[in-house]
């Protein structure tokens, strides 16, 4: 049973352009959520998060967007450079009363972006 | 380099035979976490610890595999009698606790020959 999807496998965008990368999940308990962004080889590196009280989080190039009806959020990089080209995985903190900050990982979303 | 520190990076064990997996955690991070991700899917939680202290090994398979978060040393992924579908990359995280975002290390690539 998936909780947490990211229901397109992969994204290619041109340098200089959006980038937005999606990401659905079923439990509305959970109350925390960040984005991951993993190179071949290498450990996945923290992005962004965004808590559940919010409705968006900006850093810099990224900038996450939460809707919690329809429990859907999603990564927007802007400008995308050829360096943000990686897997993206989108993580969520199932909260509750007896938390103990384990992640729920989706599947992950190649970006590559085209010079 | 501060960060968390995963050896060695790349195991091959026979079946049947014990693998161990280390993990540092960042300095000053108590928190431990260790998930497993198979090929082409996301990463799973397996296991969060804080010194000497089993938390939630919810995700942890009921038999083979254990864990230990030690006073002294690394924390250690224990998989005991290993088999081909224990081939998969374990990464291990940290934090200062579990409000704050986990940081990961680069993962010890497990191989089952």
């Amino acid at each position: 049973d998936q909780q947490v999807k990211q229901n397109s496998p992969s994204l290619s965008v041109q340098e200089g352009r959006i980038s937005i990368l999606n990401c659905d999940y079923t439990n509305s308990m959970f109350d925390y959520f960040l984005w991951y962004k993993k190179y071949p080889a290498e450990g996945p590196t923290f992005l962004i998060s965004i808590s559940s009280i919010k409705d968006k989080n900006e850093d810099g190039r990224f900038t996450v967007f939460l809707n919690k009806s329809a429990k859907h959020l999603s990564l927007h990089i802007v400008p995308s450079q050829p360096g943000d080209s990686a897997v993206y995985f989108c993580a969520a903190n199932p909260g509750g009363s007896s938390n103990t900050g384990k992640l729920i990982f989706g599947q992950g979303t190649t970006l590559q972006v085209k010079p | 380099n501060a960060g968390v520190m995963q050896n060695p990076r790349h195991l091959v064990r026979r079946r049947g035979q014990e693998a161990r997996l280390r993990c540092s955690p960042m300095k000053g991070h108590s928190h431990v976490y260790w998930y497993r991700q198979l090929p082409e899917e996301g990463l799973k939680f397996m296991v969060y610890l804080q010194k000497e202290n089993i938390i939630d090994e919810s995700g942890m398979p009921k038999e083979r595999f254990s864990a230990e978060f030690p006073k002294e040393g690394p924390s250690i992924l224990r998989i005991q009698q290993v088999v081909r579908g224990d081939s998969a990359a374990y990464f291990c995280a940290s934090s200062t606790n579990i409000q704050w975002p986990q940081h990961f290390g680069d993962g010890t690539r497990l191989s089952i020959l």
